[in-house]
């Protein structure tokens, strides 16, 4: 069974652009989540979406947002890139949403010069 | 404030020891999970429990819910298992997922 996806593995953005992360899902797996990790605020949940709808959120600015296709691929929007958006940026997916066990992509890094 | 509040934060052991790395929490969860992280990112999941202890290999993870604690334990440790291991929790009903700050174990051989 493959595992998890996510394009682009490496992306090199400059401020105030924006950048559109994709991630599929396991097959079967319902729900896909999303995850900020930097060096110095480690890992973040940024949200989750089960069946194309947003379950939960994190604490991040509504520049992040993110849909779910009816395939249950994912992708994840930044708009108005900053410095500080420069991550390494992770999805995982799942059968069911809350604290179902996880399967992680490679993760997207994302440098924003 | 941290939720999730992991300990030590770096670690070296010598291959064959027996290590432990705790796990704190201080909200409401539905599920903690442990998880390894390896030099260049990828991340793999290797518990997630609710109640009691789950064993898988050399590994074994526990969990108090009273006292709001998790223990992962590696026996006989070797230079492979030399990685950053995480524990995250889902919160109440799964509204938010926490992690902890990561605990840098080396194995050397």
């Amino acid at each position: 069974k493959a595992g998890v996806t996510q394009t682009p593995r490496y992306l090199i953005k400059t401020r105030g652009q924006q950048v559109t992360l994709s991630c599929s899902p396991i097959s079967g797996h319902r729900s896909v989540s999303w995850y900020q990790q930097t060096p110095g605020q480690g890992l973040q949940f940024l949200f989750e979406y089960f069946s194309e709808t947003q379950r939960n959120k994190g604490n991040f600015p509504g520049r992040f947002s993110g849909r779910q296709f009816s395939n249950s691929r994912s992708e994840m929007n930044v708009s108005t890139l900053e410095l500080g958006d420069s991550a390494l940026y992770l999805c995982a997916s799942s059968f069911a949403s809350g604290g179902s066990q996880r399967s992680f992509g490679p993760g997207t890094r994302l440098t924003v010069l | 404030k941290n939720e999730v509040e992991q300990s030590p934060q770096n670690l070296t052991a010598q291959e064959g020891e027996f290590i432990t790395i705790n796990c704190s929490y201080s909200v409401g969860i539905s599920a903690l999970h442990w998880l390894q992280q390896h030099p260049g990112g990828g991340i793999v999941s290797l518990f997630m429990l609710s109640s009691g202890k789950k064993k898988h290999g050399r590994l074994i993870a526990t969990i108090n819910i009273q006292e709001k604690h998790s223990s992962l334990h590696i026996t006989a440790s070797h230079p492979r298992d030399s990685a950053v291991y995480i524990c995250a929790v889902s919160e109440g009903t799964g509204n938010q997922f926490y992690f902890g700050t990561g605990t840098s174990l080396t194995v050397i051989p």
